[in-house]
């Protein structure tokens, strides 16, 4: 089966100027996440959509972060005005809900964002 | 709340070496725990889980064993190459209002020829 796809795999913006990344899960999963990677930690959930409804958003900066999952198969992570700190890698996974905890997430490729 | 520590980094092997990453988590609940691999330039890739205490994960000579009364889950390969040369992420994911996948912050692996 098809992957879970991310673009674009690389952008460098200035600081102050607005960004936005794309996702498209692996087909039938519901259950669609956003995390941000910054370099030398663990992934960090910055939001999580069943279908096109949001789960939890809890650790999302909402002053300049922006999610949408519109029809509930895409999805798109936008930030502005973007911060030098928001430098990372954004990785976007899904999961089929209905195998609860015993299923993994399956991760995208990552954006990698360098804000200079 | 559910967390995840794993043993910091870099290690440094040699071609052949035996290799431990350790991992403990708190959770509430029965959560399931997984070791993801990020090879260099790539995106997170599954490597081994385990659903219920006592069980083992395995997969390419890694192996790990659900230790409900440690809670810990560490990773273990008898013989690591060159090639296993990436960064390791201990998870576990648990229904906490909807399943999550929570991270330790990784341990980076180097195998020396």
């Amino acid at each position: 089966e098809a992957g879970v796809a991310q673009s674009p795999r690389y952008k460098i913006i200035e600081k102050r100027q607005s960004v936005a990344f794309w996702c498209n899960p692996i087909s039938g999963h519901a259950t669609l996440y956003w995390y941000q990677q910054i370099l030398g930690q663990g992934p960090k959930l910055l939001i999580q959509f069943q279908n096109n409804g949001v789960v939890d958003d809890s650790q999302l900066p909402k002053d300049r972060f922006s999610a949408e999952r519109l029809k509930g198969v895409d999805s798109t992570l936008k930030i502005q005005p973007a911060k030098l700190e928001d430098s990372a890698v954004y990785l976007c996974a899904s999961s089929h809900p209905g195998r609860g905890v015993n299923t993994e997430a399956f991760f995208g490729q990552g954006t990698r964002l360098t804000v200079v | 709340g559910n967390s995840v520590t794993q043993m910091e980094g870099p290690v440094t092997l040699s071609e052949e070496a035996f290799l431990t990453i350790n991992c403990t988590y708190t959770a509430t609940g029965y959560p399931s725990l997984f070791w993801y691999v990020q090879y260099p330039g790539e995106g997170l890739q599954l490597l081994l889980k385990a659903t219920k205490a006592d069980d083992k994960g395995s997969n390419k000579g890694f192996e790990a064993t659900y230790r409900k009364e440690t809670t810990s889950f560490h990773l273990e390969k008898g013989s690591v190459q060159v090639s296993d040369s990436a960064v390791y992420f201990c998870a576990l994911r648990a229904n906490t209002g909807g399943f999550k996948t929570i991270f330790g912050a990784g341990t980076r692996l180097f195998v020396k020829a």
